[in-house]
């Protein structure tokens, strides 16, 4: 069964540092993952997906992510981190059989000013 | 992107009451989801629907029981609530795409609190 790790629970960072998320996946196959943030007491907005192609893949709000099959990560960047961006991030893996999805257990994002 | 409605936003009820979680998507995907979020969690897939008259129970055991006679709609009902039915209910959908895996989109979620 595919698994997804995201090792940082807690991150802050200042607001305009960079800002870098880890997410670790394991699954047998060609991978299909997911960004997602989630606005406290809010659902989940998507911010980016991989499924196939170039290894960066850019979503909306500046973020952007790297696949690296090698390493088993999708990484989730921002080069300047705004105070809007304090939230909980979910990393995900499709589950292309039944089509649902598997969340890692998620990264909160503090923005200091 | 899908616009995905959940009624109520916040629940607080009484141990033993019968509910009714609402879900409703207006982009005709034929694919839907519920998923539980406890508080700082991650989310657990609890069922899911490829189309009408078609559900699927997830990975996460869950009392709840859910119907899709409309394509648009999702409810998800708990027939008798407990304290440990406490938890945030988030419902997605999906269409089916050409590459490989669906993409989903997320309601706002139901905060349920069961006293």
């Amino acid at each position: 069964a595919q698994s997804v790790t995201q090792p940082d629970i807690h991150i802050t960072v200042s607001e305009g540092a960079s800002l870098e998320l880890r997410c670790n996946y394991s699954y047998g196959a060609t991978p299909y993952l997911f960004w997602y943030v989630q606005s406290p007491g809010q659902g989940l907005q998507l911010l980016l997906k991989y499924f196939s192609g170039d290894t960066l893949v850019q979503g909306i709000k500046g973020f952007e992510a790297e696949f690296k099959r090698s390493q088993s990560s999708f990484n989730l960047r921002k080069p300047s981190v705004h105070w809007s961006d304090a939230a909980e991030y979910f990393c995900a893996v499709a589950d292309t059989g039944r089509r649902a999805l598997t969340f890692g257990s998620g990264t909160r994002l503090q923005v200091q000013p | 992107e899908a616009d995905i409605y959940q009624t109520p936003r916040y629940l607080v009820i009484g141990t033993g009451k019968k509910i009714t979680l609402e879900c409703s998507q207006t982009m005709g995907h034929d694919k839907m989801y519920w998923y539980q979020q406890d508080p700082g969690m991650e989310l657990h897939l609890i069922h899911y629907s490829y189309g009408v008259n078609s559900t699927e129970k997830g990975d996460l055991s869950s009392e709840s029981t859910v119907s899709r006679i409309r394509t648009e709609h999702f409810p998800l009902t708990l027939e008798s609530a407990r304290p440990s039915h406490t938890s945030q209910y988030l419902c997605a959908s999906s269409v089916t795409s050409g590459g490989g895996a669906d993409t989903q989109y997320f309601g706002p979620g139901t905060r349920l609190t069961v006293l």
